[in-house]
């Protein structure tokens, strides 16, 4: 089975500073889908960025980014320039590819965003 | 447009009550979820429909029982609550087959049981 780690269960980042959160997995499989999802207190998940496997090309999204390094099975998520607005809990997340839809997430990781 | 809801939003019961949770999706997908995030934070997968058949059901007690009418709707019924049962549940669909597969998630249900 399938299991998402996040070592850390909170961070602080100044706001405009850069921050990074990391995220181990275990899996046997060689394709899969990763992702990092954003839960604000108003509780609505939201996704940030994903990741497929087979790309080595790292994803990135406006100011987040991700570091994939699939032979360590890691996948951290670079947060620049943050704002206040990205306080939050960060999930990561596993999906197989082709196979089960379920979505196996991390514990989380809270995020504060200091002015 | 509301892509994903559930109702209620919020629901205080007492043990041993039953009561449901409505989801809806208005973005014509064919698979439908219920996850289960606990006071911790952490997010489970519950079940899974696709076009109204389960595909997923994660070792979740037999007091829970999913109901798809059709694709577009997944209902969470819960017999004889407890403690234990309060946590946030969310519903989520996907459409499968294209590409990533993104799951969309409804706002949750604050389920607490007293």
């Amino acid at each position: 089975a399938q299991t998402v780690t996040q070592s850390q269960p909170e961070m602080s980042v100044q706001e405009a500073e850069t921050v990074t959160l990391s995220c181990t997995y275990d899996t046997s499989e060689s394709d899969y889908y990763l992702f990092w999802y954003k839960q604000p207190p108003s509780r609505q998940m939201i996704l940030v960025i994903r990741q497929e496997a087979y790309k080595q090309q790292n994803a990135t999204e406006n100011r987040f980014s991700v570091n994939f390094q699939k032979a360590a099975k890691s996948f951290s998520l670079k947060i620049s320039d943050s704002q206040l607005g990205d306080a939050a809990m960060y999930f990561c997340a596993f999906k197989e590819w082709g196979g089960s839809e379920k979505l196996v997430f991390g514990k989380g990781m809270k995020l504060t965003v200091n002015p | 447009d509301t892509a994903v809801s559930q109702t209620p939003k919020y629901l205080v019961t007492q043990m041993g009550n039953d009561k449901s949770i409505k989801c809806e999706q208005n973005l014509g997908h064919d698979t439908m979820y219920w996850y289960k995030q606990d006071s911790k934070k952490f997010l489970k997968i519950m079940f899974s429909y696709n076009n109204k058949e389960l595909i997923i059901n994660e070792t979740v007690p037999n007091r829970f029982s999913p109901k798809s009418p059709d694709k577009a709707h997944l209902n969470l019924h819960i017999n004889s609550l407890e403690l234990g049962d309060s946590a946030v549940y969310f519903c989520a669909s996907s459409q499968v087959g294209q590409g990533y597969n993104e799951q969309f998630f409804g706002p949750g249900t604050r389920l607490t049981v007293l």
